[in-house]
């Protein structure tokens, strides 16, 4: 069954470092996004991401971050200045169609700040 | 009022036990609502989706929703030790790729 991979699982940093959290979608999916959760919260949007711009955003996605779709197959958030209540859960997802059947989501990559 | 609600738990019930997860919520324009697993610190995994009122069915899981009441329902039936997860309700509304509004998830526990 295909699958949303994101790398690292997890990743530790200091505070006010700059981290790049990797997530591959699933091959023919055209819409991406990414969540968040922090630790005994809930699954919070951050960003959905079409053809190659922002759809929509959060008031979580400050200027301290931004998405990129690199290349054919990567979609990468970027946190540019670390703070500590930035640790969390943060989650990619992809769907093939806007009609919302659902996303598929990755297993996450863990951020802890320091 | 949050905009969707639903109870922590965590629920606790014996193998073969019929389940009964719920949430409510508050945002009459919500049109899609979908019932996902997580099993602890893993992403998401979608179950069941429903558009609109109605029942949808899928072997041991049933939802439910009901627009006049901004409530929805995930029934399993037969529980197993294996369903032990927490269980999320998300939903979002009528126009393309709109973000999902998640519930904070109730954590189910099936003991054997």
């Amino acid at each position: 069954e295909p699958e949303v991979t994101q790398t690292p699982s997890h990743q530790v940093t200091q505070m006010g470092q700059e981290v790049i959290l990797r997530c591959v979608p699933i091959s023919n999916h055209l819409y991406f996004y990414w969540y968040r959760q922090i630790l005994g919260q809930k699954v919070e949007f951050l960003v959905s991401f079409y053809n190659n711009e922002i759809s929509e955003k959060s008031e979580i996605f400050d200027d301290q971050f931004s998405v990129e779709r690199p290349d054919g197959s990567n979609f990468t958030l970027k946190i540019r200045s670390t703070k500590l209540e930035d640790s969390a859960m943060y989650f990619c997802a992809s769907s093939e169609s806007d009609f919302n059947y659902g996303y598929t989501f990755g297993s996450g990559t863990r951020l802890t700040v320091v | 009022q949050k905009e969707v609600e639903q109870d922590p738990g965590p629920l606790s019930v014996p193998e073969g036990a019929i389940v009964s997860l719920n949430c409510t919520y508050s945002n009459s324009a919500f049109q899609y609502f979908m019932w996902y697993r997580q099993y602890s610190r893993k992403g998401p995994e979608l179950l069941m989706y429903t558009y609109s009122s109605g029942n949808k069915e899928d072997g041991r899981f049933t939802a439910q929703v009901d627009k006049s009441s901004k409530y929805i329902s995930l029934f399993i039936r037969d529980s197993q030790p294996s369903d032990s997860a927490t269980y999320l309700c998300a939903m979002s509304g009528n126009t393309g790729f709109q973000k999902l509004v998640f519930g904070t998830g109730t954590r189910l526990l099936v003991s054997p």
